[in-house]
């Protein structure tokens, strides 16, 4: 298996464009999630999904963020308009089941807003 | 509510010595202890993990936890170490807060290995 995708790795965008992240978890994995990882704020869990889902979204920053996962196998975290406070690196990770929390993480996005 | 401590953000170590990462937690609930590993640019990797059976867990690469509950603690050691455990570790805990499962990240310790 190829593990969890993510695209792309990196991205440089300037304040206000549209920034979206894709992620393609592990085939037969029916839980996702999204993170973001900052020197100042550590790897905080902004949403996950459980069969295509969203089950807790309490960790979205706010309205600029927005997830979706339109299928099993492709998941998409957007930010509209984006902010210089946004960069980070953000993680897609998948798990089997959302309960046994054995998750496998994509390699990230690292994300720069100028 | 839950939360969990990483009491080292930098530990430095000489290879072939021991390894002691300390994590303490506290929860409301029966909790999931983890540990996960993330070498740079990279993402992060299962070491471990205790979900209420056997206190001392193994995991790969050598490194092992024990859950002691009376300590409200969940340790990382490893008896020998090597250049390439250079990384940043990641204690987590999980346990049902407000009726949905939620994952608590401590806020990682970077394990340096010298020569």
């Amino acid at each position: 298996d190829a593990g969890v995708i993510q695209s792309p790795r990196h991205e440089v965008t300037e304040m206000g464009q549209e920034v979206t992240l894709r992620c393609k978890p592990i085939s037969g994995h029916n839980s996702l999630f999204w993170y973001r990882q900052t020197m100042m704020r550590g790897l905080e869990l902004l949403i996950y999904f459980n069969n295509n889902v969203p089950i807790d979204d309490s960790g979205m920053p706010e309205d600029r963020f927005s997830a979706k996962m339109p299928n099993a196998s492709f998941s998409t975290l957007k930010i509209q308009p984006s902010e210089p406070r946004d960069s980070a690196v953000y993680f897609c990770a998948s798990s089997y089941q959302v309960e046994t929390y054995e998750q496998y993480f994509g390699p990230g996005t690292r994300l720069t807003v100028t | 509510a839950q939360s969990v401590t990483q009491l080292d953000s930098h530990v430095s170590v000489s290879e072939g010595t021991p390894v002691l990462l300390r994590c303490n937690y506290s929860s409301s609930y029966s909790p999931s202890l983890f540990w996960y590993v993330q070498h740079p640019n990279k993402g992060l990797q299962l070491l471990l993990k205790y979900t209420s059976a056997a206190t001392l867990v193994k995991g790969i690469n050598g490194f092992e936890a024990e859950f002691k509950k009376s300590e409200t603690s969940f340790h990382l050691t490893k008896p020998s170490a090597h250049m390439s455990d250079a990384a940043e570790y990641f204690c987590v805990v999980s346990a049902m807060d407000t009726g949905r499962r939620a994952l608590t990240f401590g806020s990682g310790t970077r394990l340096q290995v010298q020569p």
